[in-house]
């Protein structure tokens, strides 16, 4: 079975500070991971996805994402933090070998304080 | 560009009463996926259809059926609502079931009384 977990319900920084968002994940062959950012009453929107390859994935808005094996992490990152960056960041992930659908974690709010 | 169409995007029932969503995915996309999103709560895969054949299948209620047209749009019907189906329903899209990312549509609020 696949899953998720996100270790931090809220993440509260300063603007122009750095944000990180933490994700750890279990799956049994290489996992596939994502990042979606869901603003209030609208839908999931992708930031950036890990396949394979590059450790460091760069997506969108200025996020990118490290994806470290070893310690079985997918966490987000951004150098400077916006207020407009404050919403529910999610992390999922999905165990290719498996099935299809994808394993939300449980979220993390951002606020960025202006 | 052209992202995922779920419709309607509110909908109020009553208990025991049947509803109908609609998905429309992004132009060339053949595989969907259905989500439910409680309150406060991370999205839990439903079901999805490739090619308009069901390819996986989650906690979906046996009161819920859903399927995949020959114009690939979606159609999720739940009958014998409950108050707790009230819910955030997501529809997404990709191309394909490998790599490709799942786009969400902006989600059918179902509320029950």
């Amino acid at each position: 079975a696949q899953s998720v977990a996100q270790p931090e319900d809220q993440v509260n920084v300063a603007e122009g500070n750095p944000l990180t968002v933490k994700c750890t994940y279990s799956v049994s062959g290489n996992p596939y991971l994502f990042w979606y950012v869901q603003y209030p009453n609208r839908g999931l929107q992708f930031l950036l996805k890990y396949i394979t390859g590059d450790n460091l994935v760069k997506g969108s808005y200025g996020f990118e994402a490290e994806f470290n094996k070893s310690q079985t992490s997918f966490h987000l990152k951004k150098p400077s933090a916006l207020v407009s960056d404050s919403a529910l960041y999610f992390c999922a992930v999905r165990d290719p070998s498996n099935d299809y659908k994808l394993s939300f974690g449980a979220g993390t709010t951002v606020t960025v304080r202006a | 560009a052209a992202g995922v169409i779920q419709s309607p995007r509110h909908l109020i029932k009553e208990k025991r009463e049947t509803a109908t969503l609609k998905c429309y995915p992004i132009p060339r996309h053949d595989t969907v996926y259905w989500y439910q999103q409680g309150p406060g709560q991370d999205p839990q895969f439903l079901i999805s259809f490739y090619e308009k054949m069901q390819s996986d299948k989650g906690s979906i209620p046996d009161r819920f059926s859903a399927q995949q047209f020959s114009d690939y749009h979606s159609e999720l019907n739940m009958s014998s609502l409950e108050l707790g189906d009230s819910a955030l329903y997501f529809c997404a899209s990709s191309l394909g079931s490998g790599t490709d990312t799942q786009y969400f549509g902006p989600g059918t609020r179902l509320t029950v009384l």
